[in-house]
């Protein structure tokens, strides 16, 4: 079992609001990662983290924002969110080449609506 | 540059009969080589990887997967499949410069009873 929790699981809210989704990890890793996933689609790198301090966009352009100020936090921020903003929001971690196993340790996910 | 085709969008199998989800994949570099499984409203979850030990990977609920180099596969397998396995498949390879991963676009399974 992964030690990467995300919350909220689900998430129904408003235009305009400003929302933020938590991911936390207990394993010590390094690099982290934001997915967005649509339903029965591909996912989209849209924000990852080398370590503390450091962020960088993905594939994807996103207006969520992230930040990295603990090794084990990496939250996400949507300042005003929007309909076209409804989607699943997916957090992962993984050790980098040298050490660990190299695969991603993924969370259950952040589903949110926004009306 | 590093890449991976997932060969199938949707593969549908009776219950009992063999799974066959295909991969293929571009790297410049030595890979590694994943799959996950995703079910409805679940994070992804890793069947199995390869990390340039032996080329037959053996995962989690009777999956398993070869690696061939010259064929630039990675197809997974099941001998005989359950209904519980329905379920999104993603085969991801990592990678490159800065050792990123990149998946592919999903195979969606269904089984039927």
């Amino acid at each position: 079992e992964a030690d990467i929790y995300q919350t909220p699981r689900y998430l129904v809210i408003g235009t305009g609001k400003k929302i933020t989704l938590e991911c936390s990890q207990t394993m010590g890793h390094d690099k982290m990662y934001w997915y967005q996933q649509d339903p029965g689609m591909e996912l989209h790198l849209i924000h990852y983290s080398y370590g503390v301090n450091s962020t960088e966009k993905g594939d994807l352009s996103s207006e969520s924002t992230v930040s990295r100020i603990r090794t084990e936090h990496f939250p996400l921020t949507l300042e005003s969110a929007r309909p076209s903003h409804t989607s699943q929001y997916l957090c992962a971690s993984s050790h980098r080449r040298g050490g660990g196993t190299g695969e991603l340790f993924f969370g259950e996910g952040s589903r949110l609506t926004v009306l | 540059a590093q890449s991976v085709t997932q060969l199938d969008s949707h593969v549908s199998v009776s219950e009992g009969t063999p799974v066959l989800l295909r991969c293929n994949y571009s790297s410049s570099y030595s890979p590694s080589l994943f799959w996950y499984v995703q079910h409805p409203n679940k994070g992804l979850q890793l069947l199995l990887k390869y990390t340039s030990a032996a080329t037959l990977v053996k995962g989690i609920n009777g999956f398993e997967a070869e690696f061939k180099k010259s064929e630039t596969s990675f197809h997974l397998t099941k001998p005989s499949a359950h209904m519980s396995d329905a379920a999104e498949y993603f085969c991801v390879v990592r990678g490159g410069t800065g050792n990123q991963f990149y998946f592919g676009t999903g195979t969606s399974l269904t089984v039927i009873p």
